[in-house]
C-alpha cells in the first residue's frame, strides 16, 4: 500500500545545530508539503513543492529549507535550530485533490 | 480576517446525537473544501471533501457547502465516543491546485 513515512519520529537537539527531517512517499504524488502544528496555531505551512526541483515558501518558512531531487522525498532542514522551532512537524503529499499526511515528527530544541 | 475560521470548542455532544461543526472562509475564489479528523497525538485524516454547493453524504457524515455565505459545515449523525477528536476544516485557495489552508480545528467530545 502507498504511504508517507517520516523519520525520525522523535528528535531532541540543541540550539544552533542543523537538523534534517526526512519525508518519503510512495503515492507517486507530485505535490508535497511540510507543516508544523503548535497549540493555538493549528497547522501552518512551512514549504511546499509541486515537483522535482520545485520548492516554494509557505507562511512560516524562516529558518527552514527544503530540496526536491526526486518525486518521493522532501527533506526539511532547520539550518540553526531555535527553541521556537520546538513543534510537531507533518509532511503531506497530495494528488487528485486528496492530501495525505505522514505520522509526524516531534522535535524538541533545548 | 483569518482565512479559515473555526470555533475551537470543545463542543460536547451526547452519544447518539448529531454533532454540527462549522467553518467560514474568506477567499471567495476557494474551490475545494475538506474536513479532516485528528485524534490526539496522531496525524490528520481526510474524511470528507466537497466542491459544489449543497450537501454531500458519506455514511454518518454530511458536508454542507454554501459558497454565497462562505460557509462549510460537517454533520455527524449518531455520534459515537470514537468520534471524539479535533476536526480541521481546510480550503483550497484560488490559484495553484492543492495548496490547502487549514483552520485551527474544533475539538469535539462525545459524551457516553
Amino acid at each position: 500500500d502507498a504511504e508517507i513515512t517520516q523519520s525520525p519520529r522523535h528528535k531532541i537537539t540543541e540550539t544552533g545545530r542543523q537538523v534534517t527531517l526526512a519525508c518519503h512517499q510512495t503515492w507517486n504524488h507530485n505535490n508535497m508539503f511540510w507543516y508544523r502544528q503548535d497549540l493555538g496555531h493549528g497547522l501552518r505551512l512551512i514549504h511546499y513543492s509541486y515537483g522535482v526541483q520545485d520548492t516554494n515558501k509557505g507562511e512560516v518558512s524562516d529558518g527552514y529549507s527544503v530540496s526536491r531531487s526526486n518525486t518521493e522525498d522532501l527533506p526539511l532542514t532547520l539550518e540553526s535550530a531555535a527553541s521556537s522551532q520546538t513543534s510537531v512537524y507533518f509532511c503531506a503529499s497530495s494528488g487528485n485533490n486528496e492530501q495525505y499526511f505522514g505520522p509526524g515528527t516531534r522535535l524538541t530544541v533545548t | 480576517q483569518k482565512e479559515v475560521e473555526q470555533n475551537s470548542g470543545p463542543l460536547s455532544v451526547p452519544e447518539g446525537a448529531i454533532a454540527s461543526l462549522n467553518c467560514t472562509y474568506s477567499d471567495r475564489g476557494s474551490q475545494s473544501f475538506f474536513w479532516y479528523r485528528q485524534y490526539s497525538g496522531k496525524s490528520p485524516e481526510l474524511i470528507m471533501f466537497i466542491y459544489s454547493n449543497g450537501d454531500k453524504e458519506d455514511g454518518r457524515f454530511t458536508a454542507q457547502l454554501n459558497k454565497a455565505s462562505q460557509y462549510v459545515s460537517l454533520l455527524i449523525r449518531d455520534s459515537q465516543p470514537s468520534d471524539s477528536a479535533t476536526y480541521l476544516c481546510a480550503v483550497n485557495k484560488r490559484g495553484r491546485d492543492d495548496k490547502i489552508i487549514f483552520g485551527k480545528g474544533t475539538r469535539l467530545h462525545i459524551l457516553p
